[in-house]
């Protein structure tokens, strides 16, 4: 079974600020963690990924999320908000590696205010 | 990366008809598709696993013959809402597996808006 928490339903910075926006997991075995971006009326769309490797992972638009393998965490961070940044946030997790079935969290909606 | 596209975007239908969602992967192949269901401000929920040449595989409370989902080439998988109720109204996301080279991650469609009246 695989899960995905995102604690925060919403979270708000001022622009220029740091945003961490969190997420935890639960895996059998090895995880595959993504994160998604989702604007209004709109498909989502693809941040950053961690499969193997460096532990700090840099995606697009100036993101970056590390992951935590004893805290089981893989939480999505920017050093210096947008506010174009406001969107709804997705983490999402998948446990085989040929089986492409991805478990997403709640969702978190951030809002960068100017 | 990869360009999935879906087709229509938004359709409003009145009760009882039925309504056809396409999802077209636009410069790869895509063996398998998925179709998920979005509510106002809330996470995506997996409906089924669309495979290309077979049966789709529904997940568990979705019911097969309200959703038919036909998976004719491996290009294009479609989701048919039959005799669609204004409870179906929703954002249906499809998505595809990348090329190998990009096999981990998901490529997702725009959605689509339907609302049934």
């Amino acid at each position: 079974a695989q899960s995905v928490a995102q604690p925060e339903d919403q979270v708000n910075v001022a622009e220029g600020n740091p945003l961490t926006v969190k997420c935890t997991y639960s895996v059998s075995g090895n995880p595959y963690l993504f994160w998604y971006v989702q604007y209004p009326n709109r498909g989502l769309q693809f941040l950053l990924k961690y499969i193997t490797g460096d532990n700090l992972v840099k995606g697009s638009y100036g993101f970056e999320a590390e992951f935590n393998k004893s805290q089981t965490s893989f939480h999505l961070k920017k050093p210096s908000a947008l506010v174009s940044d406001s969107a709804l946030y997705f983490c999402a997790v998948r446990d085989k590696r040929y089986d492409y079935k991805l478990s997403f969290g709640a969702g978190t909606t951030v809002t960068v205010r100017a | 990366g990869a360009v999935v596209s879906q087709h229509p975007s938004r359709v409003i239908c009145k009760s009882g008809t039925s309504v056809k969602i396409e999802c077209r992967s636009l410069d790869f192949q895509a063996t398998t598709m998925f179709w998920y269901r979005q509510f106002p401000k809330k996470s995506l929920m997996l409906m089924a696993t669309s495979n290309e040449g077979s049966k789709a595989t529904y997940e568990q409370g979705v019911e097969k013959d309200k959703f038919l989902i036909n998976h004719a080439s491996l290009t294009l998988s479609t989701l048919t809402v039959t005799s669609a109720h204004p409870e179906d109204s929703s954002f249906y996301i499809c998505s595809a597996p990348g090329q190998q080279s990009s096999y981990n991650e998901q490529f997702f469609g725009p959605g689509t808006r339907l609302t049934v009246l």
